[in-house]
Protein backbone atom coordinates (compact mmCIF):
# COMPACT_ATOMS: atom_id res chain seq x y z
CA UNK A 1 0.00 0.00 0.00
CA UNK A 2 1.15 3.53 -0.60
CA UNK A 3 1.99 5.57 2.35
CA UNK A 4 4.06 8.29 3.12
CA UNK A 5 6.44 8.74 6.41
CA UNK A 6 7.43 11.75 8.49
CA UNK A 7 9.71 10.05 11.07
CA UNK A 8 9.38 13.22 13.41
CA UNK A 9 6.57 14.88 15.20
CA UNK A 10 7.73 17.45 16.78
CA UNK A 11 11.12 19.54 15.64
CA UNK A 12 12.57 22.78 17.66
CA UNK A 13 15.30 24.56 15.94
CA UNK A 14 17.01 27.88 17.28
CA UNK A 15 15.95 30.70 15.09
CA UNK A 16 19.05 30.72 12.34
CA UNK A 17 19.80 27.27 12.35
CA UNK A 18 19.38 25.44 9.44
CA UNK A 19 16.54 22.65 9.22
CA UNK A 20 16.20 19.28 7.41
CA UNK A 21 12.38 17.96 7.74
CA UNK A 22 12.62 14.15 6.66
CA UNK A 23 9.85 12.34 4.09
CA UNK A 24 10.32 8.86 3.01
CA UNK A 25 7.44 7.23 0.66
CA UNK A 26 6.36 3.96 -0.40
CA UNK A 27 5.29 3.54 -4.23
CA UNK A 28 5.34 1.51 -6.82
CA UNK A 29 5.79 4.33 -9.70
CA UNK A 30 7.61 7.30 -10.10
CA UNK A 31 5.48 9.32 -7.64
CA UNK A 32 4.57 13.34 -7.82
CA UNK A 33 6.23 14.82 -4.46
CA UNK A 34 4.93 17.81 -2.66
CA UNK A 35 5.68 19.68 0.79
CA UNK A 36 2.98 21.72 2.02
CA UNK A 37 3.04 24.23 4.87
CA UNK A 38 -0.17 24.53 7.19
CA UNK A 39 -0.29 27.53 10.06
CA UNK A 40 -2.93 26.96 13.25
CA UNK A 41 -6.35 26.58 12.42
CA UNK A 42 -5.26 27.48 8.25
CA UNK A 43 -5.48 25.39 5.00
CA UNK A 44 -2.59 24.37 3.89
CA UNK A 45 0.07 26.18 1.14
CA UNK A 46 2.25 24.49 -1.53
CA UNK A 47 5.85 25.54 -0.74
CA UNK A 48 7.18 23.31 -3.71
CA UNK A 49 6.83 20.07 -5.73
CA UNK A 50 8.59 17.51 -7.36
CA UNK A 51 7.35 15.60 -11.18
CA UNK A 52 10.47 15.28 -13.18
CA UNK A 53 13.84 16.59 -13.90
CA UNK A 54 16.01 17.88 -11.73
CA UNK A 55 16.12 16.09 -8.35
CA UNK A 56 16.68 19.67 -6.02
CA UNK A 57 13.80 21.60 -5.80
CA UNK A 58 13.34 25.50 -5.03
CA UNK A 59 10.25 26.31 -3.50
CA UNK A 60 8.86 29.61 -1.53
CA UNK A 61 10.17 30.99 1.82
CA UNK A 62 13.72 29.61 0.42
CA UNK A 63 12.92 25.75 1.09
CA UNK A 64 14.10 23.55 -0.98
CA UNK A 65 13.75 19.38 -0.74
CA UNK A 66 16.28 16.72 -2.91
CA UNK A 67 14.59 13.94 -4.07
CA UNK A 68 16.60 10.59 -3.83
CA UNK A 69 14.88 7.52 -5.41
CA UNK A 70 16.91 4.80 -4.11
CA UNK A 71 16.49 6.23 -0.38
CA UNK A 72 12.42 6.88 -1.46
CA UNK A 73 13.15 10.52 0.41
CA UNK A 74 12.15 14.16 -0.21
CA UNK A 75 13.16 15.71 2.63
CA UNK A 76 12.74 19.44 3.00
CA UNK A 77 15.72 22.05 4.24
CA UNK A 78 16.29 25.63 4.86
CA UNK A 79 19.28 27.17 5.66
CA UNK A 80 18.33 29.37 7.87
CA UNK A 81 15.03 29.26 9.87
CA UNK A 82 13.06 32.27 10.48
CA UNK A 83 10.76 32.32 13.58
CA UNK A 84 7.67 32.86 10.69
CA UNK A 85 8.59 29.41 9.53
CA UNK A 86 7.10 27.83 12.98
CA UNK A 87 4.58 25.74 11.39
CA UNK A 88 2.96 22.08 10.86
CA UNK A 89 4.70 20.88 7.25
CA UNK A 90 3.26 17.80 5.66
CA UNK A 91 4.73 15.79 2.74
CA UNK A 92 2.43 14.70 0.06
CA UNK A 93 2.47 11.87 -2.68
CA UNK A 94 0.29 11.64 -5.75
CA UNK A 95 0.90 9.05 -8.81
CA UNK A 96 -0.17 9.00 -12.31
CA UNK A 97 -3.70 7.35 -12.74
CA UNK A 98 -4.67 8.31 -8.86
CA UNK A 99 -6.94 10.66 -7.70
CA UNK A 100 -5.31 11.15 -4.02
CA UNK A 101 -2.86 12.71 -2.50
CA UNK A 102 -1.39 10.35 0.17
CA UNK A 103 -0.36 12.82 3.02
CA UNK A 104 2.18 11.75 6.05
CA UNK A 105 1.25 12.66 9.22
CA UNK A 106 2.78 16.12 9.46
CA UNK A 107 5.98 17.32 11.43
CA UNK A 108 5.08 20.66 14.00
CA UNK A 109 8.11 22.51 14.00
CA UNK A 110 8.97 25.32 16.85
CA UNK A 111 11.27 28.30 16.43
CA UNK A 112 13.17 29.76 19.94
CA UNK A 113 14.55 32.87 19.37
CA UNK B 1 -8.09 37.48 -6.06
CA UNK B 2 -8.89 34.08 -6.78
CA UNK B 3 -9.62 31.02 -4.57
CA UNK B 4 -11.26 28.66 -2.33
CA UNK B 5 -13.64 29.81 0.02
CA UNK B 6 -14.77 27.51 3.23
CA UNK B 7 -17.50 28.75 5.31
CA UNK B 8 -18.22 28.26 8.25
CA UNK B 9 -15.15 28.36 9.67
CA UNK B 10 -16.27 27.14 13.07
CA UNK B 11 -19.43 25.05 13.38
CA UNK B 12 -20.93 23.70 16.02
CA UNK B 13 -23.53 20.30 16.02
CA UNK B 14 -25.39 18.38 18.47
CA UNK B 15 -25.07 14.35 18.41
CA UNK B 16 -27.82 13.21 15.46
CA UNK B 17 -28.08 16.38 13.41
CA UNK B 18 -26.58 16.21 9.44
CA UNK B 19 -24.62 19.53 8.86
CA UNK B 20 -23.36 21.24 5.61
CA UNK B 21 -20.41 22.40 4.89
CA UNK B 22 -19.40 24.79 2.05
CA UNK B 23 -16.57 24.95 -0.41
CA UNK B 24 -17.16 27.05 -2.99
CA UNK B 25 -13.78 27.91 -5.76
CA UNK B 26 -13.27 31.02 -8.33
CA UNK B 27 -10.68 29.33 -10.05
CA UNK B 28 -12.25 27.62 -12.78
CA UNK B 29 -10.61 24.70 -11.61
CA UNK B 30 -12.83 21.33 -12.64
CA UNK B 31 -11.51 19.13 -9.58
CA UNK B 32 -12.97 19.45 -6.23
CA UNK B 33 -11.43 17.26 -3.09
CA UNK B 34 -12.70 16.73 0.49
CA UNK B 35 -9.87 16.07 3.42
CA UNK B 36 -10.78 15.41 7.03
CA UNK B 37 -7.72 16.25 9.65
CA UNK B 38 -7.28 14.60 12.71
CA UNK B 39 -4.64 15.66 14.85
CA UNK B 40 -1.32 13.25 14.27
CA UNK B 41 -3.07 11.77 11.14
CA UNK B 42 -2.25 13.66 8.42
CA UNK B 43 -4.80 14.14 5.75
CA UNK B 44 -7.74 11.68 4.55
CA UNK B 45 -9.45 11.80 1.39
CA UNK B 46 -13.59 11.63 1.83
CA UNK B 47 -14.72 12.82 -1.68
CA UNK B 48 -13.59 14.19 -4.89
CA UNK B 49 -14.99 15.14 -7.87
CA UNK B 50 -13.49 15.22 -11.28
CA UNK B 51 -16.62 17.22 -13.08
CA UNK B 52 -19.98 18.73 -12.40
CA UNK B 53 -22.76 15.96 -11.70
CA UNK B 54 -19.70 13.74 -10.82
CA UNK B 55 -18.12 12.68 -7.97
CA UNK B 56 -16.14 9.21 -6.25
CA UNK B 57 -15.77 8.22 -2.70
CA UNK B 58 -12.38 8.37 -1.02
CA UNK B 59 -10.61 6.28 1.53
CA UNK B 60 -13.44 6.92 4.40
CA UNK B 61 -16.32 8.21 3.00
CA UNK B 62 -19.08 6.69 5.25
CA UNK B 63 -21.52 9.11 6.92
CA UNK B 64 -20.49 11.87 4.49
CA UNK B 65 -22.30 12.83 1.72
CA UNK B 66 -21.55 15.70 -1.22
CA UNK B 67 -23.00 16.76 -4.11
CA UNK B 68 -21.42 18.68 -7.46
CA UNK B 69 -24.31 20.68 -9.14
CA UNK B 70 -22.17 23.70 -10.11
CA UNK B 71 -18.17 23.60 -11.06
CA UNK B 72 -17.64 26.15 -8.31
CA UNK B 73 -19.18 24.47 -5.41
CA UNK B 74 -18.65 21.21 -3.73
CA UNK B 75 -20.69 20.91 -0.48
CA UNK B 76 -20.11 18.44 1.84
CA UNK B 77 -22.60 17.52 4.40
CA UNK B 78 -21.87 15.21 7.59
CA UNK B 79 -24.85 13.01 8.37
CA UNK B 80 -25.79 11.34 11.78
CA UNK B 81 -24.24 8.36 10.34
CA UNK B 82 -20.70 9.94 10.87
CA UNK B 83 -19.57 8.45 14.30
CA UNK B 84 -16.47 10.95 14.73
CA UNK B 85 -17.20 13.87 12.68
CA UNK B 86 -15.23 16.47 15.32
CA UNK B 87 -12.40 17.26 12.81
CA UNK B 88 -10.74 19.76 10.67
CA UNK B 89 -12.57 19.34 7.26
CA UNK B 90 -10.36 21.07 4.28
CA UNK B 91 -11.83 21.49 0.66
CA UNK B 92 -9.34 21.50 -2.04
CA UNK B 93 -9.39 22.10 -6.04
CA UNK B 94 -6.88 21.44 -8.80
CA UNK B 95 -6.96 22.00 -13.04
CA UNK B 96 -7.11 18.62 -13.51
CA UNK B 97 -7.47 15.48 -12.07
CA UNK B 98 -4.32 14.51 -9.68
CA UNK B 99 -3.90 11.52 -11.23
CA UNK B 100 -2.95 13.49 -14.23
CA UNK B 101 1.21 14.93 -13.88
CA UNK B 102 2.00 18.84 -12.87
CA UNK B 103 -1.08 19.15 -10.85
CA UNK B 104 -0.90 20.49 -7.10
CA UNK B 105 -3.79 21.16 -5.19
CA UNK B 106 -5.18 24.91 -3.77
CA UNK B 107 -6.78 24.63 -0.36
CA UNK B 108 -9.14 26.48 1.27
CA UNK B 109 -8.70 27.49 4.73
CA UNK B 110 -10.83 25.05 6.50
CA UNK B 111 -14.07 24.34 9.07
CA UNK B 112 -13.25 22.84 12.34
CA UNK B 113 -16.70 21.01 12.98
CA UNK B 114 -17.06 19.95 16.88
CA UNK B 115 -20.40 17.92 17.85
CA UNK B 116 -21.38 19.14 21.26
Amino acid sequence: AQSVTQPDIHITVSEGASLELRCNYSYGATPYLFWYVQSPGQGLQLLLKYFSGDTLVQGIKGFEAEFKRSQSSFNLRKPSVHWSDAAEYFCAVGEAGYNKLIFGAGTRLAVHP
Amino acid sequence: DGGITQSPKYLFRKEGQNVTLSCEQNLNHDAMYWYRQDPGQGLRLIYYSQIVNDFQKGDIAEGYSVSREKKESFPLTVTSAQKNPTAFYLCASTTKPLSSLGTEAFFGQGTRLTVV
